[in-house]
């Protein structure tokens, strides 16, 4: 079956530092895998795929098939990347199946 | 340009009371999917369609049932509620050959 881990349900760290959102998935195919973004009062909002291997707003995601992990990091952590995070698989059909969630602080 | 639009954005039911959540996109999408937020479990399947005229069962249909009326919209509908359902509701499309997903701004359901 296809399964999405987000091992942490919050991350705080501070202005500048880096970070690192942990995704770990399962999946007998080829995966494609997105990171989804919900800031305060709006709606989820694809960030970015790893299909395209872009960086959008500092954020960029490796897929390692091996360790079957997407991770999403950003070297200098700023305070509007406060908000929700989801990473998701497509599994069949165009349906995504959405980890947990990660909600990330980020402190002045 | 809308995107997707849910309507409505709160709402409050009293156990066994029925409700309509509509869903409309204007992009000409093909699929459409309903999706349910809670804390710690994330967003879990309701139901989708992937093109006008079909519906299949997602991770959580139990309770509920769809309509695909046209390829714009898309209703949920809850025929009896239940504390259990409780949550937030988030309707998204896609095209076939993107799986980017655009969602909708969810509609706050309280089942008490």
């Amino acid at each position: 079956a296809q399964r999405v881990t987000q091992p942490e349900k919050l991350l705080s760290v501070f202005k500048g530092a880096p970070v690192e959102l942990k995704c770990n998935y399962s999946y007998s195919g080829s995966p494609e895998l997105f990171w989804y973004v919900q800031y305060s009062r709006q709606r989820l909002q694809l960030l970015l795929r790893h299909i395209s291997r872009e960086s959008i707003k500092g954020f960029t995601a490796d897929l390692n098939k091996g360790e079957t992990s997407f991770h999403l990091k950003k070297p200098f952590a700023q305070e509007e990347d406060s908000a929700m995070y989801y990473c998701a698989l497509r599994s069949g059909a165009q349906k995504l199946v959405f980890g947990q969630g990660t909600r990330l602080t980020i402190n002045p | 340009n809308a995107g997707v639009t849910q309507t409505p954005k709160f709402q409050v039911l009293k156990t066994g009371q029925s409700m309509t959540l509509q869903c409309a996109q204007d992009m000409n999408h093909n699929s459409m999917y309903w999706y349910r937020q809670d804390p710690g479990m994330g967003l879990r399947l309701i139901y989708y369609s992937a093109s006008e005229g079909t519906t299949d069962k997602g991770e959580v249909p139990n309770g509920y049932n769809v309509s695909r009326l046209n390829k714009r919209e898309f209703s949920l509908r809850l025929e009896s509620a239940a504390p259990s359902q409780t949550s937030v509701y988030f309707c998204a499309s896609s095209t076939r050959h993107n799986y980017g997903y655009t969602f909708g701004s969810g509609t706050r359901l309280t089942v008490v």
